[in-house]
């Protein structure tokens, strides 16, 4: 148990669907992550909220679209979605927005787009 | 390309044998962190080290960094069937854009065999 719980665990959903992930951490970290994990390819950062503002998106596709209400949840909505969008999709958080500490991952949410 | 490569793809060992696992970067680094995924799940944190380290200790890990060599290797001793994961190394460093970011190797798949 990291602290950092994502729901849900499994989701299957057609190309015309809308359907959103989240993720919530109980760790009192400021900064939350997604990244997407595909097979045979790096870990890749999607986005960063620092204090409920996104501080980074990294050229990702507008059919994901990214909420911070407050620090402690994030949420990914997914629409319109390709099959090759079908991946791990990983939410983090850590004490502050910076990259010389420690990540705290949840387990995941394993995407499915038919 | 990436920063962090590991090497090797694929490791399988027996129980009770060491596991060296090994990371290059390209770019200077503030620090090195390595982390393990079991399969279908999120990563976990095993241990930072730092540019001005050489070596760090962690129960049954050890982490080395060279940075003249731009590399890092992680060492499982008396390895057990639990260890079976894979690792990645990340690193912090800059983006194309300007922006620092952890960037996240593809990962050294282990496997210890009982």
């Amino acid at each position: 148990e990291t602290g950092v719980t994502q729901t849900p665990r499994h989701l299957v959903m057609g190309m015309t669907n809308k359907k959103s992930l989240k993720c919530e951490q109980h760790l009192g970290h400021n900064a939350m992550y997604w990244y997407k994990q595909s097979a045979k390819k790096p870990l890749e950062l999607m986005f960063v909220y620092s204090l409920e503002e996104r501080v980074e998106n990294n050229s990702v596709p507008s059919r994901f679209s990214p909420e911070c209400p407050n620090s402690s949840h994030l949420f990914l909505h997914l629409h319109t979605l390709q099959p090759e969008d079908s991946a791990l999709y990983l939410c983090a958080s850590s004490q502050d927005f910076e990259w010389h500490g420690e990540l705290f991952f949840g387990e995941g949410s394993r995407l499915t787009v038919l | 390309s990436q920063q962090g490569e590991e090497d090797p793809q694929a490791l399988s060992i027996q129980e009770g044998e060491n596991a060296t696992m090994n990371c290059s970067y390209k770019t200077s680094i503030n620090n090195l962190q390595w982390y393990r995924q079991n399969s279908g799940r999120g990563l976990v944190h095993l241990i930072l080290i730092r540019s001005n380290e050489r070596e760090k200790h962690s129960g049954r890990l050890r982490v080395t960094l060279d940075t003249s060599k731009k590399s890092s290797s992680l060492l499982i001793t008396a390895s057990r069937a639990a260890d079976t994961a894979s690792y990645f190394c990340a690193t912090d460093a800059w983006a194309q854009g300007g922006s620092e970011k952890l960037v996240f190797g593809k990962g050294t798949k282990l496997t210890v065999n009982p």
